[in-house]
């Protein structure tokens, strides 16, 4: 069974930083490309970042690009979402999301909260 | 870059048929595949159809999907409601830069 678990949101002031993590488990987590979607309360979804399994081919949405920075470690099979320069509009629920075939996300997490505001 | 445009909300009684809609703004809607979440409250989204018409294991063929050049709309039609379904759903798609999602539509069983 695939799993996904997410940690290291919180609470942050704007210009702040965090470091969001994700634990895979249940797949072979080096051979599949990974996101971060994030929802803000009561709005869509919003994907944000995409690596491949490699670690490499990183994209970003234009509201991210240049704050915000993608990784894995796949000796420790977990994704990481570093991000710096917050804002109050950056306040979501941050997924991780397994992404099949490059094509549509077919596994989430639970979801960790961010918070930015002073 | 391409948006993906949906109804805010749609609404149908059990047992009928609902379908939702969802405009590719530019690029033709057959460029690249449509995909559809399910997502209810206070849960994390799951894939109901994937590349335009397929369903994942466990999805039931209630669930259905297609794609509309004409319109350049993908479709997600729902039959045989019911209270369950009641959720948000949002279309999702991708180009060679980016993964996009609809607004998403509420979808109300009443």
């Amino acid at each position: 069974e695939v799993q996904l678990l997410e940690s290291g949101g919180g609470l942050v002031q704007p210009g702040g930083s965090l470091r969001l993590s994700c634990v895979a488990s249940g797949f072979t987590f080096s051979t599949y490309g990974m996101s971060w979607v994030r929802q803000a309360p009561g709005k869509g979804l919003e994907w944000l970042s995409h690596i491949r399994g490699t670690g490499g081919d990183l994209k970003y949405a234009d509201s991210v690009k240049g704050r915000f920075i993608i990784s894995r470690d796949n000796s420790k099979n977990t994704l990481y979402l570093q991000m710096n320069s917050l804002r109050a509009e950056d306040t979501a629920l941050y997924y991780c999301a397994k992404l099949k075939a490059l094509i549509y996300f077919d596994d989430w997490g639970q979801g960790t909260q961010v918070t930015v505001s002073s | 870059n391409f948006m993906l445009a949906q109804p805010h909300s749609v609404s149908e009684s059990p047992g009928k048929t609902v379908t939702i809609s969802c405009t590719r703004s530019s690029g033709t809607i057959d460029s690249n595949y449509v995909q559809w979440y399910q997502q209810r409250p206070g849960s994390s989204p799951t894939a109901v159809i994937y590349e335009d018409n397929r369903r994942p294991s466990g999805v039931p063929d209630r669930f259905s999907g297609s794609i509309d050049l004409s319109s350049n709309s993908a479709s997600l039609t729902i039959s045989g409601l019911k209270t369950e379904d009641e959720a948000d759903y949002y279309c999702q798609s991708y180009d060679s830069r980016s993964w996009v999602f609809g607004g998403g539509t509420k979808l109300t069983v009443l």
